[in-house]
């Protein structure tokens, strides 16, 4: 168990209002990661963290933000939501071990748009 | 661009029928092929790391074997509880621990 967890574990939205995504962890992992799962397209990292105010876009970025003010919580913001990005959301963090760093992955949030 | 093509996209043993599931990757340079298993509903569960070519790993029913285009993951004997969908994810060097992930091999085994 990594010790991660992310909350809300379900969301129905309407389009165009703002909806928050926190993962939190446990265990003082520098790296956090954002990644959204939909059939057919596989796991599609959004942003990334790599420190406490650290944050950089992964491959499908466009609509989302994130912000990092402690090393425990990584927020994942969509500023006005479209059906679009109806998915399932997982938060991972990484051993960051140097050489090469295994991802451990959260339980999900599954988000509908409507 | 770095690749993943997981292969078959669906897969269905009797317990008992050993096989195999492929993972192509096209990659700038390999830091580490990873391998998941993941249950309807849930988060990804870590499985394996290979970083380089010719390296194996086992754990119970399972093995992963790594050549410089292609990963398998072989699966003895299966029961019934490893039915779920496996995923294969790559990180290149210089990538800041990124991983690009296929879309998944989703293994049923039935009694």
């Amino acid at each position: 168990d990594a010790g991660i967890t992310q909350s809300p574990r379900h969301k129905v939205t309407e389009t165009g209002t703002p909806v928050t995504l926190r993962c939190h962890q446990t265990e003082n992992h520098r790296y956090m990661y954002w990644y959204r799962q939909d059939p057919g397209h596989g796991l599609r990292l959004i942003h990334y963290s790599y420190g406490v105010k650290d944050t950089d876009k992964g491959e499908v970025s466009d609509g989302y933000s994130v912000s990092r003010s402690k090393t425990e919580d990584f927020l994942l913001t969509l500023e006005s939501a479209t059906s679009s990005q109806t998915s399932v959301y997982f938060c991972a963090i990484s051993t960051d071990r140097g050489f090469s760093n295994e991802q451990f992955f959260g339980p999900g949030t599954r988000l509908t748009v409507l | 661009e770095d690749q993943v093509t997981q292969s078959p996209e669906a897969l269905r043993l009797q317990e008992g029928e050993s096989s195999s599931l492929n993972c192509s990757y096209t990659v700038s340079g390999l830091r580490g092929l990873f391998w998941y298993r993941q249950d309807p509903g849930k988060g990804p569960e870590f499985l394996f790391t290979l970083y380089s070519a010719g390296e194996e790993k086992e754990k119970e029913r399972l093995k992963a074997t790594l050549t410089k285009k292609e990963s398998f993951l072989h699966i003895t004997a299966p029961k019934p509880e490893d039915s779920a969908t496996y995923l294969c994810a790559v990180q290149a060097t210089g990538t800041a621990s990124k991983l690009t992930f296929g879309t998944g091999t989703r293994l049923q085994v039935t009694l």
